[in-house]
């Protein structure tokens, strides 16, 4: 089944660690975000990348990194300097047809509680 | 930079009545999407509008573009409660497209 996999669904960690989230999608997408969502917040973005071994900051990247050395992989690491890291985390891709037709895919998301 | 405003944020209905969700933006869209998001699940594409005044039905969901290319809604008729969750819209200018998306409305529905 093509689809977007996030992983793990539900992640704890120590205040002052780093943890890194994973996202894999098998739909040949060029394109591939990184969004939190807190209640009432909607869906901010946190890092983007359009095309392998690039990416862009978002609205809300500090304390945030990304890497894209593969299309299909797009981690997103927390570090310590992420004031409030406790959130859902969602991964999408999109097909970059550079038209507009970039209807997202979103992963299941990863719910981070830090204590 | 561009912002994408929803409204309402929270809509409670009895079972049968209907709902409309209103998004506006701040500058011109190429086009606008909208997703929805069940309660612990995560957003799910519903439709994309692309041309100005456009609207598209999918069966008890009417979605309209506005003629500037500002503004959509959302109509749901006589809902349901699987209609529950957060409708999202999301709407970026032209050539490199990052969705922004709002912050959604969230419909509960009663029955």
């Amino acid at each position: 089944d093509g689809g977007i996999t996030q992983s793990p669904k539900y992640l704890f960690r120590k205040e002052g660690q780093n943890v890194t989230l994973s996202c894999e999608q098998n739909l040949n997408h060029d394109a591939m975000y990184w969004y939190r969502q807190d209640p009432g917040q909607g869906l901010r973005l946190i890092y983007y990348s359009q095309i392998v071994n690039d990416f862009q900051k978002g609205d809300i990247a500090e304390g945030y990194s990304v890497s894209r050395e593969k299309k299909e992989s797009f981690p997103l690491t927390v570090t310590s300097a992420q004031k409030n890291p406790t959130a859902f985390y969602l991964c999408a891709s999109s097909l970059e047809r550079g038209r507009g037709d970039t209807e997202a895919f979103f992963g299941q998301g990863t719910r981070l509680t830090v204590v | 930079g561009q912002q994408v405003m929803q409204i309402p944020q929270y809509q409670h209905v009895q079972e049968g009545e209907d709902f409309t969700t209103y998004c506006n933006s701040s500058t011109t869209l190429s086009n606008i999407q909208w997703y929805k998001q069940r309660p612990g699940g995560h957003p799910v594409f519903l439709i994309q509008l692309v041309k100005s005044g456009e609207v598209k039905k999918q069966k008890r969901l009417t979605f309209q573009f506005g003629e500037a290319k500002k503004n959509s809604s959302l109509h749901i008729t006589a809902t349901q409660t699987t209609d529950v969750g957060t409708y999202f819209c999301a709407g970026g200018p032209g050539g490199s497209y990052i969705p922004t998306f709002g912050r959604g409305t969230s419909l509960i529905v009663h029955p």
